[in-house]
């Protein structure tokens, strides 16, 4: 059957090219910002964060950078691999006094091409 | 690797029926969540859980929704009167101590893989 709602923004790279996922949020406040992938049929996996008072992290294979003036956030994956199609969310998260608060983006599906 | 994991993978049920949808959190996890995701659209907050109590909740989380932790190790959502726009991928999540685990500092949700909820 047909997928209803189903219009993320798509970004395809070839395997092996690096890929840039943006990310614009909403919430100043926001303690942390957290990239998850999330795959076919499965839950949001963690993939990396970054404190509200850097601008910079890397991972492996991932870097995000934090620009606090204009909101924005963004994910690097250096030399994207078949296994990184997903899609890609950014989430702010609140520490509150009962855990933590996740606000979601709309996601990005990652295409890789062979 | 521990897992958050969740039952049913996929309930489909008549508009006005009750929905139970089960999770059990990583053992050692102290706070509790449940997400959903209706198709194509963002992961939405709808429930933070700990020490038994419900921590905070949004707007989705109305009277017809209820968490509880009945055994210690299970954590359910019921939905006591299902409308068609509860229809969803539910997501369980489970966390340890709040401000730790992720590298840069946040606290790291696992979530489980969901169940999908089909109100006909």
């Amino acid at each position: 059957g047909e997928s209803v709602g189903l219009h993320l923004p798509t970004l395809s790279v070839q395997e092996g090219d690096n890929s840039i996922i943006n990310c614009a949020y909403s919430n100043s406040a926001s303690d942390y910002f957290i990239w998850y992938k999330q795959e076919s049929g499965k839950g949001p996996q963690f993939i990396i964060d970054i404190r509200s008072n850097m601008d910079k992290r890397q991972g492996q294979r991932v870097t995000v950078l934090l620009n606090k003036t204009v909101k924005h956030l963004s994910l690097q994956i250096a030399a994207t691999q078949p296994g990184d199609s997903a899609v890609y969310f950014c989430a702010e998260n609140i520490l509150t006094g009962g855990g933590n608060k996740l606000t979601f983006g709309t996601g990005t599906q990652l295409k890789v091409e062979l | 690797e521990p897992e958050v994991t969740q039952t049913p993978s996929h309930q489909v049920t008549q508009m006005g029926q009750e929905v139970i949808l089960r999770c059990v959190p990583i053992s050692n996890h102290l706070y509790f969540y449940w997400y959903r995701q209706i198709l194509g659209q963002k992961v939405e907050f709808l429930v933070s859980f700990y020490n038994n109590e419900i921590s905070e909740k949004s707007e989705i989380f109305d009277d017809q929704f209820s968490v509880e932790r009945p055994d210690g190790s299970n954590f359910t959502l019921k939905i006591r009167s299902t409308k068609l726009e509860d229809s969803a991928m539910y997501f369980c999540a489970s966390s340890d101590i709040s401000g730790t685990g992720g590298l840069g500092g946040a606290n790291v949700l696992t979530f489980g893989a969901g169940s999908r909820l089909t109100v006909l």
